[in-house]
């Protein structure tokens, strides 16, 4: 298996630019999540997916953000209107069929480091 | 609240010394218990978990680590360390009764040759 797969890999735009981040699951892995990592905040989770429903959006940090799961293997992160505070990594990651995320085996990507000018 | 904390945010040791690296807990019942480790420019990979049972289990690339539930934590250990072991090490919670998870800051491991 290729692991989870992300793109772009590095995403430069301007501010008030939409930006879409995308991400491919492990194939059979039910369980999705969508993390940002800076160095003043660490790694925060946005929001976990499980069976494509969104189960737990409360790091979302506002309404800029949305994530969709349209399928068991894509999912998208989007951010509009995008500001420089938004730069950032940001991870997805597949997790091992539990329902509980508690207990989620994750396996990330390598990440999208986006800049926002 | 639940929290992980990760007392050391850098530690150097040299090459082939043990290393032991720190992690903390606050959450009222026994969690699930994690660590990942991060290379520049890479994403998580997991290194070993707990989630019941021995409390020292065994990982991957030689590491292990001890859940001492009288001391809330959950200790990374390797007896000697490599050059390719430097990299960012985070320990994770996922608490049970809240079905939350948590990573700790994290602690950047460089390695002396």
């Amino acid at each position: 298996d290729a692991g989870v797969i992300q793109s772009p890999r590095h995403e430069v735009t301007e501010m008030g630019q939409e930006v879409t981040l995308r991400c491919k699951p492990i194939s059979g892995h039910n369980s999705l999540f969508w993390y940002r990592q800076t160095m003043m905040r660490g790694l925060e989770l946005l929001i976990y997916f499980n069976n494509n429903v969104p189960i737990d959006d409360s790091g979302m940090p506002e309404d800029r953000f949305s994530a969709k799961m349209p399928n068991a293997s894509f999912s998208t992160l989007k951010i509009q209107p995008s500001e420089p505070r938004d730069s950032a990594v940001y991870f997805c990651a597949s997790g091992t069929d539990e329902l509980l995320l508690a207990k989620n085996i994750q396996y990330f990507g390598a990440g999208t480091r986006l800049s926002v000018l | 609240a639940q929290s992980v904390t990760q007392p050391d945010i850098h530690i150097t040791v040299s090459e082939g010394a043990s290393l032991e690296l720190r992690c903390n807990y606050s959450y009222g019942a026994t969690p699930y218990l994690f660590w990942y480790v991060q290379s520049p420019g890479q994403g998580l990979q997991l290194l070993l978990k707990y989630f019941s049972g021995d409390t020292l289990v065994q990982g991957i690339k030689g590491f292990e680590a001890e859940f001492k539930r009288s001391q809330s934590s959950f200790n990374l250990r390797k007896p000697s360390v490599h050059w390719s072991d430097a990299a960012e090490y985070f320990c994770a919670v996922g608490a049970r009764n809240f079905n939350k998870f948590y990573f700790g800051s994290g602690t950047k491991l460089n390695v002396k040759p």
